[in-house]
């Protein structure tokens, strides 16, 4: 398996400007999470999602971003408008179960998001 | 904030050496992870402990639970320059429904 496959792996753009950060998950893993990742705030859990239905989104900062998971095999977050402060690096991880949490996470190698 | 803390922020050894991070927590958990993140990666899962677990080996890692302190330790034996890496505790909270990380501990090998 390719592992958990995220696009584009760099953005860069003007503040203001849509972005879609697209990932794949693991083939057969149920549970799908975006996390944003900052050297002031860490690692942030935005959404995750259990068979496409997102469970939590307590994590999403603003209602300028966005997630959704049409089929097990593709997800995408969406920040519109972007803004400067929304640079990060965004990390989409899949797991083979929700529920205990008794089952690792596999990461992909992030979406490095620059907004000028 | 987050649920996991790490302890050191920041630890630099001589390859060889053993290398001891911490991690302290608030509330009860149902297990407990560590990740690695090589820099400019994704993590990758090193080690589960679940709460009725106090000690755990994978390799040159091992990981210890003490649920009556809300804190854990992961150590790596005999340290390597490869070892050089951010480490993440996550713990889940079933309560919570989800895991949180904490802000990781940076570890420097010198060849």
């Amino acid at each position: 398996d390719a592992g958990v496959i995220q696009s584009p792996r760099h953005e860069v753009t003007e503040m203001g400007q849509e972005v879609t950060l697209r990932c794949k998950p693991i083939s057969g893993h149920n549970s799908l999470f975006w996390y944003r990742q900052t050297m002031m705030r860490g690692l942030e859990l935005l959404i995750y999602f259990n068979n496409n239905v997102p469970i939590d989104d307590s994590g999403m900062p603003e209602d300028r971003f966005s997630a959704k998971m049409p089929n097990a095999s593709f997800s995408t977050l969406k920040i519109q408008p972007s803004e400067p402060r929304d640079s990060a690096v965004y990390f989409c991880a899949s797991s083979l179960e929700f529920g205990q949490g008794d089952y690792e996470q596999y990461f992909g190698p992030g979406t490095r998001l620059t907004v000028t | 904030s987050q649920q996991g803390e790490e302890d050191p922020q920041a630890l630099s050894i001589q390859e060889g050496e053993n290398a001891t991070m911490n991690c302290s927590y608030k509330t009860s958990i149902n297990n407990l992870q560590w990740y690695r993140q090589n820099s400019g990666r994704g993590l990758v899962h090193l080690i589960l402990i679940r709460s009725n677990e106090r000690e755990k080996h994978s390799g040159r890692l091992r990981v210890t639970l003490d649920t009556s302190k809300k804190s854990s330790s992961l150590l790596i034996t005999a340290s390597r320059a490869a070892d050089t890496a951010s480490y993440f505790c996550a713990t889940y909270n079933t309560n919570a429904g989800k895991s949180t990380f904490g802000d990781g501990t940076t570890l420097t090998v010198k060849p």
